[in-house]
């Protein structure tokens, strides 16, 4: 089955310590993101990559890092999480181009105390 | 620099028509898209339109396009209880390196 798969699910951490968010996609896609959405703001993109080894900002990357070692995983890191990265977190994937479809995991949420 | 404006909230009678507004600033957009997400769910494309077409009919669903007013719009005809979920609209401008440009989502609540 296709699908875009992310860990954890829900996640309840403190100030300051490190964690990552793992992304994975099983549909050889080149293209992935992670956004975050908040109530009233809708998705905001915080990275994207095109391909292995190649990433980019999108429009809140602060206090954020991405990595893309290879195609199937773009894992979501946080070196030191603040209160105000509480958020709902998507990761989604799509094969390339304008008209394909962006494919969504079915979010992570993160607290942080 | 781009937005994508949406109500936040509708709320329709199940069996009428429901319609959620959408309005962009962007004349470049290329792809313009209606996603549907379920309470504690992803996101799950439900339709979208090129920018050359006015209208789009898929069942229940009609996109029109008025790219004139940087208008789109998602009409759910017969809405269903199962229709409750908050929908989002995006586009994709030209040179945008396919970043997808979002509303904040409108949420649809039906009453019986």
């Amino acid at each position: 089955e296709a699908q875009v798969t992310q860990n954890p699910r829900y996640l309840i951490t403190v100030t300051g310590k490190k964690l990552t968010v793992t992304c994975s996609q099983n549909m050889n896609h080149e293209y992935m993101s992670w956004y975050r959405q908040d109530p009233g703001l809708g998705l905001r993109q915080i990275y994207y990559s095109m391909n292995v080894e190649v990433t980019d900002k999108g429009d809140v990357p602060e206090g954020y890092k991405v990595s893309r070692k290879e195609k199937r995983n773009f894992p979501l890191i946080l070196e030191s999480p603040s209160p105000n990265q509480t958020s709902l977190y998507f990761c989604a994937s799509n094969l390339a181009g304008a008209g394909d479809t962006q494919y969504f995991g079915p979010g992570t949420r993160l607290t942080v105390l | 620099g781009e937005d994508v404006e949406q109500s936040l909230f509708l709320s329709v009678r199940e069996g009428d028509s429901s319609v959620i507004n959408c309005t962009y600033t962007d004349s470049s957009s290329t792809y313009l898209y209606w996603y549907k997400q379920e309470p504690g769910a992803g996101l799950q494309l439900l339709t979208y339109i090129f920018s050359n077409m006015d209208m789009k009919q898929d069942q229940r669903l009609t996109v029109l396009l008025n790219k004139k007013d940087k208008h789109l719009s998602l009409r759910i005809a017969d809405t269903q209880t199962g229709d409750s979920a908050i929908y989002f609209c995006a586009e994709i401008p030209m040179d945008s390196n396919y970043q997808l440009i979002w509303g904040a989502g409108t949420k649809l609540i039906i009453k019986p």
